[in-house]
């Protein structure tokens, strides 16, 4: 049983720029939730993927988008970064949705917007 | 909306009892989850109450009040590596959870 890994660990992009992260779930789990985490805060939900689905989604702008693929890997993708966009994005993987005690978390990326 | 609050900071010493109070304000509610996180890392799991009451794991126990909004972490026999972020988090719908800002927790000798 693999975990939750993603890429890449570290990234520093430009403001204007556009980023795309990675996610691959644990063995199993069908969907993904992203979430966002500045420093010093709690991780604030970004959107859910289920069966390649978007199933919910936070208070983040359209420049926020996601894709899920048909072995449940998935993708954030952040277009015209902002400074504020700095933070640590972590994907987490449940058996199903609405199993979210089920849920694990991925290692995350640390991007960085100069 | 929602709201959730804890601690910011927390000291404790090594082997000793420690509690982490977490109120939370939600229109929805199906469950309420801690989390731990150490610098740098991803948040790891510890417990799930969705029921009022005491849910004992090993070291740690979590409590559930839904009349209250309130929760609250246990962890005894305190070790070093428990020094952490300590997430209180709820779940308003389904597909979501909603975290509050941590709780470093520093234990010392």
């Amino acid at each position: 049983e693999t975990g939750v890994t993603q890429s890449p660990t570290h990234l520093i992009k430009t403001r204007g720029q556009q980023v795309t992260l990675r996610c691959s779930s644990q063995s199993g789990h069908n969907t993904v939730s992203w979430y966002q985490q500045a420093l010093g805060q709690g991780p604030q939900f970004i959107f859910q993927y289920y069966r390649e689905e978007e199933n919910g989604r936070g208070n983040f702008p359209p420049r926020f988008s996601g894709l899920q693929f048909p072995n449940y890997s998935s993708e954030l993708n952040v277009n015209a970064l902002e400074l504020d966009d700095s933070a640590l994005y972590l994907c987490a993987s449940s058996l199903d949705r609405g199993t979210l005690e089920t849920q694990y978390f991925g290692p995350g990326t640390r991007l960085l917007v100069l | 909306g929602q709201n959730i609050d804890q601690p910011t900071e927390m000291t404790a010493t090594e082997g000793a009892i420690v509690q982490i109070n977490c109120t939370y304000q939600t229109s929805g509610f199906n469950g309420l989850f801690w989390y731990q996180q150490h610098a740098g890392e991803a948040p790891t799991f510890l417990s799930y109450n969705v029921l009022d009451g005491l849910e004992e794991k090993g070291r740690f126990s979590s409590f559930l009040s839904r009349s209250k909004g309130y929760s609250y972490l246990l962890l005894k026999e305190l070790q070093m590596k428990d020094s952490a972020s300590y997430l209180c988090a709820t779940s308003p719908g389904y597909s979501t959870l909603t975290f509050g800002k941590g709780t470093m927790l520093l234990v010392s000798p």
